[in-house]
């Protein structure tokens, strides 16, 4: 079993619409969360850190249930710009451990 | 810019020679991290150093594959006898170890080094 799990997609969805992704992971000892976008051919970037209370960044929400060991990723009014690659990342001691990551297609 | 840079950007080779990718990290980071990505996965952690120690690598990192920080800045990963299966972008990352109270440590990452072997 993979200790980070994602549906890798792709999910197509028509601009404006709502879109949700989540992650399950296996080490209960993981200490922080974040999701990480990545665009095709290029390097990662951080989209935000993710916290047990929920955590809001404009159209971008996150939540971490530790209980389940899931994560959520919730994007309202989707842009065509949004579509990319999201990679749920779990830390341990000191190494990001990645899923695979779920595409994002947004079409006009 | 003062991000990550990683060189080359790009590396062609053949099987059964040496590569070597270099990392400058963000300049007053003293962690450094190296991953590599194959297609269709996630970065997958290879090792880290934390100034000019490296303090853990992956069961990824064969014997083939070495890593140096020797002054505490840059960082060098070397790649002998290359193989198919290498290929691969390797991907470096720097953070600040201990960051504020308030904040989490954030690993930021350079635009990787593209390895095709023949």
């Amino acid at each position: 079993r993979k200790e980070v799990e994602q549906d890798p997609g792709p999910f197509n969805v028509p601009e404006g619409a709502t879109v949700a992704f989540n992650c399950t992971y296996s080490n209960s000892a993981s200490q922080s969360f974040f999701w990480y976008r990545q665009d095709c051919r290029k390097e990662p970037k951080l989209l935000m850190s993710v916290y047990s209370s929920g955590n809001e960044d404009g159209r971008f929400t996150a939540q971490l249930n530790r209980a389940s060991q899931y994560i959520s990723l919730l994007i309202r009014d989707s842009k065509l710009s949004d579509s990319a690659t999201y990679l749920c990342v779990v830390k341990g001691f000191q190494k990001l451990v990645f899923g695979t990551g779920t595409r994002l297609l947004v079409s006009p | 810019d003062t991000g990550v840079s990683q060189d080359p950007r790009h590396k062609i080779t053949k099987r059964g020679q040496n590569v070597t990718f270099r990392c400058d990290p963000i300049s007053e980071h003293n962690r450094l991290y190296w991953y590599r990505q194959t297609l269709g996965q996630g970065p997958e952690f290879l090792t880290y150093f934390q100034n000019e120690a490296q303090l853990e690598k992956s069961r990824l990192l064969s014997d083939r594959f070495s890593a140096e920080r020797p002054k505490g800045s840059f960082s060098t990963l070397e790649i002998q006898r290359t193989e198919q299966g290498d290929s691969a972008m390797y991907l470096c990352a720097s953070s600040l170890a201990d960051p504020p109270p308030s904040g989490q440590e954030t690993q930021y990452f350079g635009p990787g080094t593209r390895l095709l072997v023949l």
